[in-house]
Order: C-alpha cells, then sequence, then structure tokens
C-alpha cells in the first residue's frame, strides 16, 4: 500500500526556536498534502492544504506566519512552527492524497510528536 | 460542507463481546466514508472505507461497516472484540472535491 513517512517522530525544542517537520510520499507521488494537529485526547483539527508548487490553502484560526508549509515536489511537503512557544507542542500529522482519479482517501504519516520547552 | 458526529467518547466492553461505535455524518453531497484505527502514539491507519458501490464493508481484522444514507450513518462494528482492538476509533467523511474532516473520536477499550 502506499507509504507516507514523517520525520522526525519526536523533537524537543526550545521556546523560541524553529522546527521542520518533513512529510515524504514514498512510493507515490502527491499533489496534495495535509496537515493536521491533534491535542491529547482529542480529534485531528485540519491545519492546512498542502498542493504542489502554490501557497498552501490555511484553515480559519491558524497562523499562517507561524505554522510555515511547502510543498516544493509532488513527495515532499514541510511544516515548519516558527518561533515556537509551549502552547505549539502538539501531535501533527500529515497526509497525502495520490495523483489521479481523487477516491478521497489519504493516507498518513505516523506523526510527529513536538515539545517545546 | 460536511460534518461528522461519532455520539460515544469512549465504549469499555469485555473480550469477545460485541461492539458498535456509531457514526452520524450531514453533507449536502454525495460523500466518502472510513473508519480510521489509532493506536497510542502513532499515526492513523486505515479500517475500511465507503466509497461507492455495496454498503457494507469489511476489514481484514473483522471490523465492519454499514452505509446508510437515509439514517446518514456509518457504525463500526465487530462480533467479538480482543484486547487488541483497543484504541481511538476516528469515523472521517470527504466528498470529491472536499479534504477529509473527522469526528471527535471514540476510545474502545477492551477489558479481559
Amino acid at each position: 500500500g502506499a507509504v507516507v513517512s514523517q520525520h522526525p517522530s519526536w523533537v524537543i525544542c526550545k521556546s523560541g526556536t524553529s522546527v521542520k517537520i518533513e512529510c515524504r510520499s514514498l512510493d507515490f507521488q502527491a499533489t496534495t498534502m495535509f496537515w493536521y494537529r491533534q491535542f491529547p485526547k482529542q480529534s485531528l483539527m485540519l491545519m492546512a492544504t498542502s498542493n504542489e508548487g502554490s501557497k498552501a490553502t490555511y484553515e480559519q484560526g491558524v497562523e499562517k506566519d507561524k505554522f510555515l508549509i511547502n510543498h516544493a515536489s509532488l513527495t515532499l511537503s514541510t511544516l515548519t512552527v516558527t518561533s515556537a512557544h509551549p502552547e505549539d507542542s502538539s501531535f501533527y500529522i500529515c497526509s497525502a492524497r495520490p495523483t489521479g482519479p481523487n477516491t478521497g482517501e489519504l493516507f498518513f504519516g505516523e506523526g510527529s510528536r513536538l515539545t517545546v520547552l | 460542507a460536511q460534518s461528522v458526529t461519532q455520539l460515544d467518547s469512549q465504549v469499555p466492553v469485555f473480550e469477545e463481546a460485541p461492539v458498535e461505535l456509531r457514526c452520524n455524518y450531514s453533507s449536502s453531497v454525495s460523500v466518502y466514508l472510513f473508519w480510521y484505527v489509532q493506536y497510542p502514539n502513532q499515526g492513523l491507519q486505515l479500517l475500511l472505507k465507503y466509497l461507492s458501490g455495496s454498503t457494507l464493508v469489511e476489514s481484514i481484522n473483522g471490523f465492519e461497516a454499514e452505509f446508510n444514507k437515509s439514517q446518514t450513518s456509518f457504525h463500526l462494528r465487530k462480533p467479538s472484540v480482543h484486547i487488541s482492538d483497543t484504541a481511538e476509533y476516528f469515523c472521517a467523511v470527504s466528498s470529491y472535491t472536499d479534504k477529509l474532516i473527522f469526528g471527535t473520536g471514540t476510545r474502545l477499550q477492551v477489558f479481559p
């Protein structure tokens, strides 16, 4: 099946620093990738939709200057949390939609747990 | 726009008992429906999906879900659960051109 890889799976950083999380589709091309955020014991909240070669579309309430998304190729999207603060600590999950006919199905990465001290 | 409601935040059940996790959705267009499972500190794994065709869909590990358009439901069932089924289960909906929207999740806790 289609595999999506996220890196790093765990990251701890100091407040004020920036952290980059990568999302790669390993065996398929993805024109569209999605970034979700999950707080403990809660559902996944869509943060933004990332389209290859164009600007990301952010959901209401998500700060685009804080959560920078780049989708430079059909297999890679990155999320950079800039000037991270403890309240940014969360589980970030990416998903990818394969190119071709859209069946609505997404393939998810294993998630990246960010802890900001 | 679509939305998903999972009526039960937690479902405790004994091993080998049957279980049903409820999911209702709302949408003004045709939808695709999914159930995902999440084990602690892991990403999501697709359990099963309804895209079209038969309204009863099954997974390889004994779960099944039935798409009921009149009741706008997509409940997940398993006739006999195992300890290893303990996890968080998310119902999700999308349309042909829209993003995937998740319900709030149901924590299935299987006790010996």
